[in-house]
């Protein structure tokens, strides 16, 4: 058990719908990193957040936008869902950033049927 | 930009034998470098990281992994494979102290078979 939770843990809805992934970082962890993790693109960064300001941004869809929160839980919402964000979205909490270990959560499977 | 290719997709391997998965960045400095295994539907686990030091480093459930910046090489090792190694391995790369750029920059993994 890493100490990151992510929920839901499987998520099925369909094109068009929005949704939100939640995560909670360990404790003592202030940045929060976003994964998506399908069988074409692999494992890619998404968004990273630290104490509640946006930190970085990779690949991630204008449809998507993330937020973290004064308690430092973390959300991802995902919008005008299409039939390829289907994937496992993965949240990871380190200590600050700059390398630190990234710890993973179990992940968020969604599917859009 | 940093890059990892692990250049084996899949490898089997019998119980009891050795290991070595390969793997390859690209970092214009000294990088931080991970090995994760995710076993099928679960997370990602940490098994071994590099930051600076001994270039041997020991993670957990027997493995171990040697950083080689000659060959920009970290590659992954175990001198006895048990059938529930059975995973799917990533190899990472980190970028330490950029700021803005602390992102893990993953390879495609490799999928390790292990037969009896």
């Amino acid at each position: 058990d890493s100490g990151v939770t992510q929920t839901p843990k499987h998520l099925i809805t369909a094109t068009g719908q929005r949704v939100t992934l939640r995560c909670s970082p360990r404790s003592g962890d202030l940045s929060v990193y976003w994964y998506q993790q399908s069988l074409d693109q692999g494992l890619q960064f998404l968004i990273q957040y630290y104490n509640g300001e946006e930190r970085a941004k990779g690949n991630i869809l204008e449809r998507f936008s993330a937020q973290q929160f004064p308690d430092l839980h973390s959300e991802l919402n995902l919008s005008s869902l299409e039939l390829g964000d289907s994937a496992l979205y993965f949240c990871a909490s380190s200590v600050v950033g700059g390398g630190d270990t990234q710890y993973f959560g179990p992940g968020t499977r969604l599917t859009v049927l | 930009a940093q890059s990892v290719t692990q250049p084996d997709i899949h490898i089997t391997v019998s119980e009891g034998a050795s290991l070595e998965l390969r793997c390859n960045y690209s970092y214009g400095a000294t990088p931080y470098l991970f090995w994760y295994v995710q076993s099928p539907g679960q997370g990602l686990q940490l098994l071994l990281k590099y930051f600076s030091g001994d270039t041997l480093v020991q993670g957990i459930k027997g493995f171990e992994a040697e950083f080689k910046r000659s060959q920009s090489s970290f590659n992954l090792r175990k001198p006895s494979v048990h059938w529930s190694d059975a995973a799917e391995y990533f190899c990472a790369v980190g970028a330490p102290g950029d700021f803005g750029n602390e992102k893990l920059t993953f390879g495609t993994g490799t999928r390790l078979t292990i037969i009896p």
